[in-house]
């Protein structure tokens, strides 16, 4: 596609239930990027994945979040169990040098 | 001490206006500094790129980067109500292998008509 595409665009869930969030990334981008971006935090990296390497985790918060990205293409943000401190917006990115932003998926945990 | 720090804001300047936004870092190793602009619920978008120290001009925007200080300007001329959104400073970490954007908190800036 012509962009990066997020979805859901807006999610409200209660505490304790699990999420899933969608990101498309530009055909042919090799590298992928999940970051989370609270309210006067700046944006927080989550987790990288390169082609078919081994994604760096190092950012993700706590085992309650994972993520995947299937056939190099299309990656999924899970988050387990979620909290009230999860609510932010959930951006992702790709990449063949500079980053490309989805508009992200507001997550709110009520 | 965070990686890179951005003054908050918010700004409020008059149409017009000069901007001038600022972030310093800690690792004098960084080398690749960026601007993003964001609109209200988009993700950021690049505005400029600059790789080590001195000046950057396209239109407009001016970014500076001042590696002895480590300290990096984003200066806005004839600012515009269309101007107004939040400016992130980044930094890329070439120290690893993912190559991440490290952020600012971001500052919001309002130009008024």
């Amino acid at each position: 596609g012509a962009g990066v595409s997020q979805s859901p665009s807006n999610k409200v869930t209660e505490k304790g239930k699990d999420v899933e969030l969608r990101c498309d990334p530009i055909s042919g981008h090799t590298a992928l990027y999940w970051y989370r971006q609270s309210l006067g935090q700046g944006l927080e990296f989550l987790i990288y994945f390169q082609g078919n390497s081994a994604p760096d985790k190092s950012g993700l918060p706590s085992d309650r979040f994972s993520a995947e990205r299937t056939g190099g293409s299309v990656s999924t943000l899970t988050i387990q169990r979620t909290q009230q401190e999860d609510s932010a917006v959930y951006l992702c990115a790709s990449s063949l040098g500079s980053y490309t932003f989805g508009s992200g998926t507001r997550l709110t945990v009520v | 001490q965070k990686e890179v720090e951005q003054d908050p804001g918010p700004l409020s300047v008059p149409e017009g206006a000069i901007v001038s936004l600022n972030c310093t870092y800690s690792n004098s190793a960084f080398q690749y500094f960026m601007w993003y602009r964001q609109y209200s619920r988009k993700g950021p978008e690049l505005l400029m790129y600059t790789y080590s120290s001195g000046n950057k001009e396209d239109g407009r925007f001016t970014a500076q980067v001042d590696k002895s200080s480590k300290y990096i300007s984003l200066f806005i001329r004839d600012s515009q109500p269309s101007d107004s959104a939040t400016y992130l400073c980044a930094i890329q970490d070439l120290g690893g292998a993912t190559n991440k954007l490290i952020f600012g908190t971001g500052t919001l800036l309002a130009v008024q008509p």
